[in-house]
């Protein structure tokens, strides 16, 4: 089955630790999102990248950090310099940039 | 930067009723996605619908982009259409889509 995945579901974070969420997808997809998204909240951009080794800022990159090495794989660090980590995160993937994206199932962050 | 506002924030309907949720956006665009998110949080992308209308059963979009809004509609309500449904916009040269906060629609059996 095509799809997106994200790993771990949970992921638990202590002071002044980076942590890395995955995000694989099988889609053959040129483009990659990292959104953030907290409680009753719409969702925020975190990185974006349209192509292999290529990757972009969105409104929220701060404190956290990406690299694109390969088509299928667009991991994402939170950094110790990310004061408020916790909240739900979203990797999508589109064919073309910005056109239909589709999302993984997420994962939650929280901090010990 | 362009604002996105929809509405109703919060509806509640009984199993079979219709629906409409409204997204307004403030200047022009050229991509407009409808999604709809479960409870279990996974997002499916419902529409893409930069301009005219779409049908996917019992679920429709109009855009009319000259007038800066976007309608849902969701006909025959089911329990599993719950959850919240978020419309994000996209400029022309813009790297980013940018959501609303959503509308957070419960049916109740």
């Amino acid at each position: 089955d095509g799809g997106i995945t994200q790993s771990p579901k949970y992921l638990f974070r202590k002071e002044g630790q980076n942590v890395t969420l995955s995000c694989e997808q099988n889609l053959n997809h040129d483009a990659m999102y990292w959104y953030r998204q907290d409680p009753g909240q719409g969702l925020r951009l975190i990185y974006y990248s349209q192509i292999v080794n290529d990757f972009q800022k969105g409104d929220i990159a701060e404190g956290y950090s990406v690299s694109r090495e390969k088509k299928e794989s667009f991991p994402l660090t939170v950094t110790s310099a990310q004061k408020n980590p916790t909240a739900f995160y979203l990797c999508a993937s589109s064919m073309i940039f910005q056109e239909t994206q589709y999302f993984g199932p997420g994962t939650r962050l929280l901090v010990l | 930067g362009i604002q996105v506002e929809q509405s109703p924030p919060d509806l509640i309907l009984q199993e079979g009723a219709n629906s409409t949720l409204r997204c307004n956006f403030s200047d022009s665009v050229n991509n407009l996605q409808w999604f709809h998110q479960n409870p279990w949080g996974q997002l499916i992308n419902l529409f893409y619908i930069p301009s005219g209308t779409k049908q996917n059963g019992r679920l429709s979009a109009t855009t009319v982009a000259t007038e800066r809004y976007s309608l849902l509609y969701i006909s025959s309500s089911q329990t599993t259409d719950s959850g919240v449904y978020f419309c994000a916009v996209g400029q022309g040269g813009s790297e980013k889509l940018v959501f609303g906060k959503g509308t957070k629609l419960t049916v109740n059996p």
